[in-house]
């Protein structure tokens, strides 16, 4: 096991560009999350997969903003029509779910680097 | 509302001293997680440790130490003789057992251990 991988690393854009950024979570890992991380900042949730299944989505997520994960393992975050303030680093994390009350902690990926100019 | 606050932007230490980075939390909840991550400076936030709302036992692990007091909303981890390998950016995170199933991060500490 390799843990959350993301790809890519780094990417550069031109405002107005659409982009797709994917996650790898860790193999049987049921729940996945992507966050949003500004410079300075914390993370910020964006959106969280059980399984194939968008249970929720944060009021940070625009229209402009699509994740999915449809065969319950990757998932790919797109944005369309870049904006300057996407500008931040992207998370992925993924936790295994034993059971409906347990929780345990997110494991997260080295992030992708988004910068739009 | 869910809030965590860490008031240190950043600290500075030389190596082998002690450091504590404070985390002060706000939630309505009565159960929830707290953690600390470490995300040093590949970007890859590092998980630390998980302490639930029941648990107000000050747990030890190596040079880490954390004291959880829930009289005072507080989750505070101590280094112990500091290492240059300890420089990173430490957030601290609620997760409320109600509502949206995620993390809610602190703004971070960014610690620096000069050698």
């Amino acid at each position: 096991d390799t843990g959350v991988s993301q790809d890519p690393r780094h990417k550069i854009t031109k405002r107005g560009q659409n982009v797709t950024f994917r996650c790898d979570p860790i193999s049987e890992h049921n729940r996945l999350y992507w966050y949003r991380q500004t410079l300075g900042q914390g993370p910020e949730f964006l959106t969280y997969f059980q399984n194939e299944a968008q249970l929720e989505k944060s009021r940070l997520l625009s229209d402009r903003f699509s994740a999915e994960r449809p065969k319950g393992s990757f998932s790919t975050l797109e944005i369309q029509r870049t904006e300057q303030g996407d500008s931040a680093m992207y998370l992925c994390a993924s936790s295994p779910l034993d059971s409906p009350s347990q929780n345990t902690e997110a494991f997260f990926g080295q992030g992708t680097r988004l910068t739009v100019v | 509302a869910q809030k965590v606050t860490q008031a240190q932007t950043e600290i500075s230490v030389v190596e082998k001293e002690d450091v504590t980075l404070d985390c002060v939390y706000e939630t309505r909840d009565t159960t929830y997680y707290l953690f600390w991550y470490k995300q040093p400076p590949s970007g890859e936030l590092v998980f630390l440790i998980r302490r639930n709302s029941f648990d107000e036992q000050n747990e030890i692990s190596g040079r880490y130490s954390w004291n959880f007091q829930k009289s005072t909303s507080s989750f505070n981890f101590t280094i112990t003789a500091s290492q240059v390998v300890d420089s990173a950016v430490y957030f601290c995170a609620l997760h409320p057992i109600s509502g949206a199933n995620n993390l809610f991060f602190g703004t971070g500490t960014r610690l620096t251990v000069i050698p």
